[in-house]
């Protein structure tokens, strides 16, 4: 079974960073395109960033880019979103979702984590 | 590239066909998801590449359209289908969505 558990929410301070874990199973993370999509409170969805098979090739929303990283740690089947100069606006519930399906030339959002809540506040 | 849903918001009954449309700012082929999200649980993928059912999800729901204008459409609305529907683009990052779509019971 596929299956996404994401930790390492929690509070922080606007300005501060945090370091979000995505650990995978049931299948290798590595051979995917793994994204990140944010929910705010009450609000909608915003996809956030995706990073490719190799880990070489990250894409970011513009409101992130500078300030959010992804890595992959292939031995652990895991990847990582590190945020760092945190803002208020950046207070959502995140997720970590596998790519799995490729059709038509894209891969498709499909495998949901249940999501980890980052809040930023002073 | 900005999708705009319609309507916001839908109150419907049981066994009610409905409609929910999704326009995009500018030509998407058939790059389109389209997602269901009940309260405090992650979205669950419907539909890809415009009409292309996903595995396990009821045939009530399809999808339709290309271009800049999508469709997805619940044949006979059931219980368990009352919750919020989003329409993704996967044409170019950033895969923006939709504002959402709520669907509740009247």
């Amino acid at each position: 079974e596929v299956q996404l558990v994401e930790s390492g929410g929690g509070l922080v301070q606007p300005g501060g960073s945090l370091r979000l874990s995505c650990t995978a199973s049931g299948f290798i993370a590595s051979n995917y395109y793994i994204d990140w999509v944010r929910q705010a409170p009450g609000g909608g969805l915003e996809w956030v960033a995706n990073v490719r098979q190799d880990g070489h090739d990250t894409n970011f929303v513009d409101s992130v880019r500078g300030r959010f990283t992804i890595s992959r740690d292939n031995a652990k089947n895991s990847l990582f979103l590190q945020m760092n100069s945190l803002r208020v606006e950046d207070t959502a519930v995140y997720y970590c979702v596998a790519a799995i399906t490729f059709m038509g030339g894209r891969y498709w959002l499909d495998s949901w984590g249940q999501g980890t809540l980052v809040t930023v506040s002073p | 590239i900005q999708l705009t849903q319609s309507p916001s918001s839908l109150s419907a009954s049981v066994g009610d066909r409905v409609t929910i449309t999704c326009r995009a700012s500018q030509g998407i082929s058939s790059f389109l998801a389209w997602y269901q999200q009940k309260p405090g649980k992650a979205p669950d993928l419907l539909i890809y590449a415009a009409s292309t059912l996903q595995s396990g999800v009821p045939s009530r729901f399809s999808g339709s359209g290309s271009g800049t204008d999508f469709t997805l459409t619940i044949s006979s609305l059931q219980p368990e289908d009352f919750a919020t529907y989003y329409c993704q683009h996967l044409n170019s990052d950033p895969f923006t969505f939709g504002q959402g779509t709520r669907l509740e019971i009247k």
